[in-house]
Formats: structure tokens, C-alpha cells, sequence
């Protein structure tokens, strides 16, 4: 049973340049959450999403950033005319069900450099 | 607001020594309460959980108890291995707020032989 799956695994922009980073949840799981890790710090919520719904979108910039989990295919984090400060691991969840009790089981990450 | 505080790092141990790595959190409804590990160059993985209080988690050696009263979720293993080396989050999710994680900032721990 395949876990989570990211690719790239890493991912290298220019300033301005658009990012697309994909996510694959683990089978049988519909329940998608993106979080970014800054240099030493922890990881924070991005956005969470189910099939072809937004279901909380408050830790998402209000410019440039936008996701999206369509019915087929995986789950698509884009970042538009990306600035340094956008350098960082993109990580994504999945679970089984949208209860606070489960957990989140999450792929290797897309590490995002921008130069 | 929701929040985890975590003890900083980063923390170096001989083998076969006691860890604890401290976490409390503060949280407007009632949290699951959850603590994950990670690898160098890896996602995080889940290590233990406890979804009320009093409930303890525990997994591979590694122990942890949901302490309502002292809003603490601390992190305990009897005997350290080098391969336990890693970065430790602590992490909780809270009912009423969509379901997202909040995590600590993390501690990282390096097991010397």
C-alpha cells in the first residue's frame, strides 16, 4: 500500500516563475492538507481539501497561492511568480476521515528553492 | 488560540540514556494530541497519539500522556538508540477548527554511542 506521494521532490524556480507542486494521497483516503515548513521552524497549515472542495482555506496567502484536488489526478499546490521568501518544504497529508481524531499521514515533501 | 509549545533543541544524549522532550498546548476545544518524528530528508511520521485526556500513546519504546490538568503531552524513553536521532514534533488537532494540525517547532535530538 503506497503511502503519500509528492513529486518533485525538489524544485528549483527563478523569481517570477510559476511552482506546481503535486500531492497523491494514500489509497482509499480523500482528505487532503498542505503545510509549509520554514527553515527551522515547524510546519504550518496551509489548506485543507477533499474532492473537487476547499473545505478550509485560512492558512493559504491571499495572492498567488491557490490548490486545487480534482475528482481525478492528484492534488495540485500552485504558486504563481514565486519571490524568495516562498524558499521552503511544502509538505502534504492525507487521512481517511475529516475528524480531528485521525491522523495525518504525510508524503516526503517538495522542497522549493527560489533563486 | 490553538498552539503547541515545544522544548527547544537541540538535545544530544549517549545510547541507553532517559529522554523527555517537553510539549503543552493551549486549545479552545478538546485536542487530539499527537506526536510525530522526522527523518532526515523525510515527511513526518506518526509516532503516537491520544485522542482524551488521561489516555497514553505509545509506540516503539516511546510513551506519552494526554495530562489535561497540566495541559502537557510530554515525550519519554526509557533508553535512547542512535537511530532514535531525528527531529521530534509535537502536534494537535482541535474539533472545532477544521481538522488542520498545529504543530511545535520541533527539537531535535542527536543519540551519540
Amino acid at each position: 500500500n503506497a503511502g503519500v506521494m509528492q513529486n518533485p521532490r525538489h524544485l528549483v524556480r527563478r523569481r517570477g516563475q510559476e511552482a506546481r507542486l503535486r500531492c497523491s494521497p494514500m489509497k482509499g483516503h480523500s482528505h487532503v492538507y498542505w503545510y509549509r515548513q520554514l527553515p527551522e521552524e515547524g510546519l504550518k497549515f496551509m489548506v485543507y481539501l477533499q474532492k473537487e472542495n476547499i473545505i478550509d482555506e485560512s492558512g493559504m496567502p491571499k495572492e498567488r497561492f491557490s490548490a486545487e484536488f480534482p475528482k481525478e489526478g492528484p492534488s495540485i499546490l500552485r504558486i504563481q511568480q514565486v519571490v524568495r521568501g516562498d524558499s521552503a518544504a511544502y509538505f502534504c497529508a492525507s487521512s481517511p476521515q475529516g475528524t480531528h481524531s485521525y491522523e495525518q499521514y504525510f508524503g516526503p515533501g517538495t522542497r522549493l528553492t527560489v533563486t | 488560540g490553538d498552539s503547541v509549545t515545544q522544548m527547544e533543541g537541540p538535545v544530544t544524549l549517549s545510547e541507553e540514556a532517559f529522554l523527555t522532550i517537553n510539549c503543552t498546548y493551549t486549545a479552545t476545544g478538546y485536542p487530539s494530541l499527537f506526536w510525530y518524528v522526522q527523518y532526515p530528508g523525510e515527511g513526518l511520521q506518526l509516532l503516537l497519539k491520544a485522542t482524551k485526556a488521561d489516555d497514553k500513546g505509545s509506540n516503539k519504546g516511546f510513551e506519552a500522556t494526554y495530562r489535561k490538568e497540566t495541559t502537557s503531552f510530554h515525550l519519554e524513553k526509557g533508553s535512547v538508540q542512535v537511530s532514535d536521532s531525528a527531529v521530534y514534533f509535537c502536534a494537535l488537532s482541535v474539533s472545532n477548527t477544521g481538522n488542520q494540525f498545529y504543530f511545535g517547532t520541533g527539537t531535535s535530538l542527536t543519540v551519540i554511542p
